[in-house]
């Protein structure tokens, strides 16, 4: 079975761009998650859905950030407009246990941001 | 805030030896998870303890967990260069009155692994 599938892996834009970032859980999975990775702040979730909903946004850092899960095996994360500051690795997860039970980590995205 | 600490912050070993890492954290927790990062990859989950547990152990991994102290402890014995990575705990943590739950990742433990 195909693990979680996260694209692009690597993502190169500049100040101002949208940028969208896609994910494909694992089937079966039902929580899907969204992570930031930086040297500075460590992983820090950002948003998780439960049956296509989300469920809690608290991390989701301005409004120029939005997750959207339109069915069970997608999700996208966009950023609009991009800033230097958003470059980061985001992480995609899914679970089939809960949202505080093992979950499954796919690639990563490294977004860089002129 | 960072819910899970870890420490130390890096650690370097020759192969064959034991690693043990460390995790402290603030509030009341479900469970606590270790997670290992290998450079440029996705997290892989090593192991699950929970509150009411004190010792686990997953074939060369052994982890323990005091909740008095708010601390766990991971062991790496023997060691392999393939060991290397950085090694994260996770604390879960949960609201139930917002119907919220949530794994809060420390910053890592780099561990290197001298062949």
């Amino acid at each position: 079975d195909a693990g979680v599938i996260q694209s692009p892996r690597h993502e190169v834009t500049e100040m101002g761009q949208e940028v969208t970032l896609r994910c494909k859980p694992i089937s079966g999975h039902d929580y899907l998650f969204w992570y930031r990775q930086t040297m500075m702040r460590g992983l820090e979730l950002l948003i998780y859905f439960n049956n296509n909903v989300p469920i809690d946004d608290s991390g989701m850092p301005e409004d120029r950030f939005s997750a959207k899960m339109p069915n069970a095996s997608f999700s996208t994360l966009k950023i609009q407009p991009s800033e230097p500051r958003d470059s980061a690795v985001y992480f995609c997860a899914s679970s089939s246990q809960g949202a505080w039970n093992e979950q499954f980590f796919g690639p990563g995205t490294r977004l860089t941001v002129l | 805030s960072q819910q899970g600490e870890e420490d130390p912050q890096a650690l370097s070993i020759q192969e064959g030896e034991n690693a043990t890492m460390n995790c402290s954290y603030k509030t009341s927790i479900n469970n606590l998870q270790w997670y290992r990062q290998n450079s440029g990859r996705g997290l892989v989950h090593l192991i699950l303890i929970r509150s009411n547990e004190r010792e686990k152990h997953s074939g060369r991994l052994r982890v323990t967990l005091d909740t008095s102290k708010k601390s766990s402890s991971l062991l790496i014995t023997a060691s392999r260069a393939a060991d290397t990575a950085s090694y994260f705990c996770a604390t879960a943590l949960g609201d139930s009155g917002a119907g919220s739950y949530q794994l809060t990742f420390g910053k890592g433990t780099k561990l290197s692994v001298i062949p």
